[in-house]
């Protein structure tokens, strides 16, 4: 069972874009939402995460928006670059947790 | 300064075999986690270790195991290899427990023949 579901499953975008990915989760103990950006022939990379006691989060181009009613978390991607081009998993874990419980990634691919 | 590190970076293997992986984590963190990711899908977990003790564990076959050393450096062994095993596999870790924050290994790519 999904335990996180991410959408859309790839996404092209204009060079200055907004890239918008999508994640719902089910579990409410889930209490810590990063983002993974990963390039081919790499690891995940730690871009950005949030905690479910605030509702939006900003870092540079990248801003994570939360609603805990909804159970629903996305990314946005503001003034997207080419060397945005990667595949982004969204991941939810309990801080008593073990383990991530990661999506099913979003290829995304700006265009110049 | 060092990060993840993980080797070797690629293996190939012939069904049947055994496969030792190798993660060294980054310098002060305690933690390390297993991830399996299979091409086109998200890692799912193996295993995680903290202060050389497991601490949990995936839905994956006894095939699998793991350890957790002195220098918090880990091995993940796979024996009797399936087809279905060629994959990625990823070392992440963090300073500790939680396990928030966590900070993945470029991966092993292997490939069972």
């Amino acid at each position: 069972q999904q335990q996180v579901k991410q959408s859309p499953q790839s996404l092209i975008v204009q060079k200055g874009g907004i890239s918008i990915i999508n994640c719902a989760y089910e579990n409410t103990a889930f209490d810590y939402f990063p983002w993974y950006q990963q390039f081919p022939g790499k690891g995940p990379a730690l871009l950005i995460a949030i905690r479910p006691d605030v509702s939006e989060k900003k870092e540079g181009r990248f801003t994570i928006s939360f609603n805990k009613s909804a159970k629903q978390f996305s990314l946005h991607i503001m003034d997207s670059q080419p060397g945005d081009s990667a595949t982004y998993f969204c991941a939810a874990t309990k801080a008593t947790g073990n383990q991530f419980y990661f999506g099913t990634g979003t290829s995304l691919t700006v265009i110049p | 300064d060092a990060g993840v590190t993980q080797s070797p970076t690629h293996l190939i293997k012939t069904r049947g075999q055994q496969v030792t992986l190798r993660c060294s984590p980054i310098s002060g963190h305690k933690s390390v986690s297993w991830y399996q990711q299979v091409l086109g899908q998200g890692p799912q977990f193996i295993f995680q270790y903290y202060e050389k003790e497991e601490r949990g564990r995936g839905n994956f076959p006894d095939r699998f195991s793991a350890r957790q050393f002195p220098n918090y450096s880990s091995e993940l062994n796979v024996n009797a290899l399936l087809l279905g095993d060629s994959a990625l596999y990823l070392c992440a870790s963090s300073f500790g427990l939680p396990n928030t924050e966590a900070f993945f290994g470029q991966g092993t790519r292997l490939t069972v023949v």
